[in-house]
């Protein structure tokens, strides 16, 4: 089944302590991207990548941190997580950069 | 001001009844993409559609149409006879190739209730 998998689903966790969450896809897909979604502001875009090692910032990148070392992964990395990081966190995949993207089920992230 | 500007923050109707979710995008390029995407309570996001710039012919599927008119930078989305399971969060979105690729840009969403 083509799908894009998040893990963890549920986190809380201390303001501090680094964590990651881990975003794999399985349809050979060149672009990936992470967006965070809170109440009233809808999807903001953290950072997204076109391909192996090319990433890019999107629109609230501050406080994170992405990596593509393998086509299917891409994590997202909170080195000293704050509770204004507490959110809905997604991860997507799409075939190109004008199709449609393919999200992960999300990641509810609590840090206090 | 955001790019894509959904106004509509939440819609209630009643089961059976036509509703049009309205989608106002900015943007200066010739070539963009506009999408819609559902957020059911379940919380996964699934893509409807997508719609180039150059293709201003309206699309139906089943209970959903979608009407896009360039000349008043909307892209429309109504559900006919909705219903109880179209209870959702729904997304508009575009792409523009600003920053060298089309990287989609989110509306704030419109959270439809449908009472049965």
């Amino acid at each position: 089944e083509a799908q894009v998998t998040q893990n963890p689903r549920y986190l809380i966790t201390v303001t501090g302590k680094k964590l990651t969450v881990t975003c794999s896809q399985n349809m050979n897909h060149e672009y990936m991207s992470w967006y965070r979604q809170d109440p009233g502001l809808g999807l903001r875009q953290i950072y997204y990548s076109m391909n192996v090692e090319v990433t890019d910032k999107g629109d609230v990148p501050e406080g994170y941190k992405v990596s593509r070392k393998e086509k299917r992964n891409f994590p997202l990395i909170l080195e000293s997580p704050s509770p204004n990081q507490t959110s809905l966190y997604f991860c997507a995949s799409s075939q190109g950069s004008h199709y449609g993207y393919t999200f992960g089920s999300g990641t509810r992230l609590t840090i206090v | 001001a955001q790019k894509v500007t959904q106004a509509q923050t939440e819609i209630s109707v009643v089961e059976k009844e036509d509703v049009t979710l309205d989608c106002v995008y900015e943007t200066r390029d010739t070539t963009y993409y506009l999408f819609w995407y559902k957020q059911p309570p379940s919380g996964e996001l699934v893509f409807l559609i997508r719609r180039n710039s150059f293709d201003e012919q309206n699309e139906i599927s089943g209970r959903y149409s979608w009407n896009f008119q360039k000349s008043t930078s909307s892209f429309n989305f109504t559900i006919t006879a909705s219903q109880v399971v179209d209870s959702a969060v729904y997304f508009c979105a575009l792409s523009e190739a600003l920053r060298g690729s089309y990287i989609p840009t989110f509306g704030r969403g419109t959270s439809l209730i449908v009472h049965p």
